[in-house]
């Protein structure tokens, strides 16, 4: 079964500053995919940033990157120049493709981190 | 125009009666999915249905019952309301694997006293 860990419960920056959140997760999958999930307090889960595992390059979005290590199966993400609009719960998950060659995938999500941005 | 809806998004009711939470998506997606997090904000997948067909079922008690009249909807319906049952239920959709996104609706909160 595949498992996504997020080992930081909590964790605050200051606005302006430099943030990274940990991942890592347990698969023998070689195709599968990787994502970076926003809660914010609306409860409205919105993406921030995906990764296709088969490709090397990290992914970023604006301010927002990630530091996929395959071999280490570690996926954290880095939010640069915080703001306190980023204060969410931010949510890692995993997706793989159920069955070869099938049309259906399942998403597991990690238990969550919680983000403060303080002014 | 809301890509992925749900209604009701607040349910407040007693334990022991049935409830429906109702999803529906606009997106022309094939596959959709219901999944509850606990007061501890954890997501947990429920159900999936890819065009009316059910593919995952995650050992949710069988009081939960998804139905899926068309692609476009995935109603969930649950008999015999337990405490244990509040929660945010939450609807998404997604086309494919290849694009992978999973875009959800605005979550319906469950309460039961």
């Amino acid at each position: 079964a595949q498992t996504v860990t997020q080992s930081q419960p909590e964790m605050s920056v200051q606005e302006a500053e430099t943030v990274t959140l940990s991942c890592t997760y347990d698969t023998s999958e070689n195709n599968y995919y990787l994502f970076w999930y926003k809660q914010p307090p609306s409860r409205q889960m919105i993406l921030v940033i995906r990764q296709e595992a088969y490709k090397q390059q990290n992914a970023t979005e604006n301010r927002f990157s990630v530091n996929f290590q395959k071999a280490a199966k570690s996926f954290s993400l880095k939010i640069s120049d915080s703001q306190l609009g980023d204060t969410a719960m931010y949510f890692c998950a995993f997706m793989k493709r159920l069955g070869s060659g099938g049309s259906n995938y399942k998403l597991t999500f990690g238990k969550g981190t919680l983000l403060t941005v303080n002014p | 125009d809301t890509a992925v809806s749900q209604t009701p998004k607040y349910l407040v009711t007693q334990m022991g009666n049935d409830k429906s939470i109702k999803c529906e998506q606009n997106l022309g997606h094939d596959t959709m999915y219901w999944y509850k997090q606990d007061s501890k904000k954890f997501l947990k997948i429920m159900f999936s249905y890819n065009n009316k067909e059910l593919i995952i079922n995650e050992t949710v008690p069988n009081r939960f019952s998804p139905k899926s009249p068309d692609k476009a909807h995935l109603n969930l319906h649950i008999n015999s309301l337990e405490l244990g049952d509040s929660a945010v239920y939450f609807c998404a959709s997604s086309q494919d694997f290849i694009r992978g996104e999973l875009f959800f609706g605005e979550g319906s909160r469950l309460t039961v006293l």
